[in-house]
C-alpha cells in the first residue's frame, strides 16, 4: 500500500477553471509538502504545510491533521500552471507521491 | 534569489565506475537532502545530512553511496560502483536557518541526469 496516494493521477482543464488535487497518507508526519515539477524535470516547492491553510497568489494549500489529507487548489487556471504536482510528507523520512499531471488548454 | 546549484546536468558512466555527484546549497541552509527520480516514478528519499553527519537515510541509501560536505559550500553524493539500476535524476535540496528543519521548505536544484551503460 502506498502510504502517499494523490488524486487524480491525470487531469486536464480549460483556462480559467478551478482545480484540485487531493493527497492522502497514512503514515504520522510532522510537514505536508506540495512541489511543482516541469516538464524539464526542475522541482519547485510550493507549500510546506503542518496545520491549515496557506495561500501564494493562485495557489492554496489546506491540510486536515486528523482526516491525513491535504489538497491543493489552482484558481483561474493558466496554461503555464501545466506541470506534475507531487505531494510529499515529512514523517520519519520524506515519502512522495506519484504526482498528478495537470495539463491547462488554453 | 538564492538558489541551489548541481553540477554536471547529466552524467553518463559505465557501469562499476564510481560517481561524485556535486551540489551547492544555499548559504546559511543547515540541513541537505539527496533524492533520485527513476524515469516515469516518483521521487525517492536517499538521505539528509545535518552538522556534518547523516542524521536520516533511507533504504536504497546502501554501501554503495556516500555523502560528505567537503567544504563550506559543496554537498556531494558519491556512488562507488554503479549499476545500471542507479540510471536516474539526483536532485539536491537544502533547507532550514534553524534547528527545526520542518519548519523551513526545502529549495530544490535542477538536478543531475545520471546514465549508467
Amino acid at each position: 500500500k502506498n502510504e502517499v496516494e494523490q488524486s487524480p493521477q491525470n487531469l486536464t482543464a480549460q483556462e480559467g477553471e478551478f482545480i484540485t488535487i487531493n493527497c492522502s497518507y497514512s503514515v504520522g508526519i510532522s510537514a505536508l509538502h506540495w512541489l511543482q515539477q516541469h516538464p524539464g524535470g526542475g522541482i519547485v516547492s510550493l507549500f510546506m504545510l503542518s496545520s491549515g491553510k496557506k495561500k501564494h497568489g493562485r495557489l492554496i494549500a489546506t491540510i486536515n491533521i486528523q482526516e491525513k489529507h491535504s489538497s491543493l487548489h489552482i484558481t483561474a487556471s493558466h496554461p503555464r500552471d501545466s506541470a506534475v504536482y507531487i505531494c510529499a510528507v515529512k514523517g520519519n523520512d520524506m515519502r512522495f507521491g506519484a504526482g498528478t499531471r495537470l495539463t491547462v488548454k488554453p | 534569489e538564492p538558489e541551489v546549484t548541481q553540477t554536471p546536468s547529466h552524467q553518463v558512466t559505465q557501469m562499476g565506475q564510481e560517481v561524485i555527484l556535486r551540489c551547492v546549497p544555499i548559504s546559511n541552509h543547515l540541513y541537505f537532502y539527496w533524492y533520485r527520480q527513476i524515469l516515469g516514478q516518483k521521487v525517492e528519499f536517499l538521505v539528509s545530512f545535518y552538522n556534518n553527519e547523516i542524521s536520516e537515510k533511507s533504504e536504497i541509501f546502501d554501501d554503495q553511496f556516500s555523502v560528505e560536505r567537503p567544504d563550506g559550500s559543496n554537498f556531494t553524493l558519491k556512488i562507488r560502483s554503479t549499476k545500471l539500476e542507479d540510471s536516474a535524476m539526483y536532485f539536491c535540496a537544502s533547507s532550514g536557518l534553524s534547528r527545526k528543519p520542518t519548519s523551513y521548505e526545502q529549495y530544490f536544484g535542477p538536478g543531475t541526469r545520471l546514465t549508467v551503460t
